[in-house]
């Protein structure tokens, strides 16, 4: 079966500006999280999203936010990008919220520049 | 305070032999989950090995085992008969106590290169 689509894959956006990444989890997963992976920070937990609401919620801004559709499909919203924004964003889905094992996109390369 | 702690941020090993990756964690959970994951150069983190934190047994999956001592809170990665193909960052992970909503934790990660 198709596993965790991420789009865009790559983009480039100026500071101030703001940005949408979607991910739509594996067929029948209800749970989505997002990461945000740096060099410096590594990866670091961003949100969750269960059933269309956020169940968990990591320490950054609220520049980001997220949501989480009917069918499962969530989207990331970045708003008033910082140089330090650049970075591999990534979405996970499982099958229940508290299953342990996450499957992965490839990930959006987002740039600020 | 940091979870999960991989000492080793490069680690070199020779095709065909078996290499360790160390993983350390911190939790006063009773019940927590480990996981180690894959990150090639494409970026998908690929998960490869899971061990609860009540099972006895070390879990192992093909050429992946994982060395659980509970008592020293450490979760090493064994890599049998390494490939070329092995060559990618490694990433242990923890999600504490879970039946709570508790995101998963990552480590720094390991990076391994293996040599023909």
């Amino acid at each position: 079966k198709a596993g965790v689509t991420q789009t865009p894959r790559y983009l480039i956006k100026t500071r101030g500006q703001q940005v949408t990444l979607s991910c739509s989890p594996i067929s029948g997963h209800r749970s989505v999280s997002w990461y945000q992976q740096t060099p410096g920070q590594g990866l670091q937990f961003l949100f969750e999203y269960f059933s269309e609401t956020q169940r968990n919620k990591g320490n950054f801004p609220g520049r980001f936010s997220g949501r989480q559709f009917s069918n499962s499909r969530s989207e990331m919203n970045v708003s008033t990008l910082e140089l330090g924004d650049s970075a591999l964003y990534l979405c996970a889905s499982s099958f229940g919220l508290f299953t342990g094992e996450l499957f992965f996109g490839e990930g959006s390369r987002l740039t600020v520049l | 305070a940091q979870k999960i702690t991989q000492t080793q941020p490069g680690m070199f090993v020779q095709e065909k032999e078996a290499v360790t990756l160390d993983c350390t964690y911190d939790t006063s959970d009773q019940s927590y989950g480990l996981f180690w994951y894959k990150q090639p150069s494409s970026g998908e983190m690929i998960f490869l090995i899971y061990q609860g934190s009540y099972d006895e047994q070390n879990a192992t999956e093909g050429r992946y085992s994982l060395n659980f001592q509970k008592a020293r809170k450490s979760a090493n990665l064994v890599i049998s008969a390494s490939q070329l193909g092995d060559s990618a960052m490694y990433f242990c992970a923890m999600r504490e106590g879970l039946y709570n909503n508790n995101d998963m934790r990552f480590g720094a990660g390991t990076r391994l290169t293996v040599k023909p």
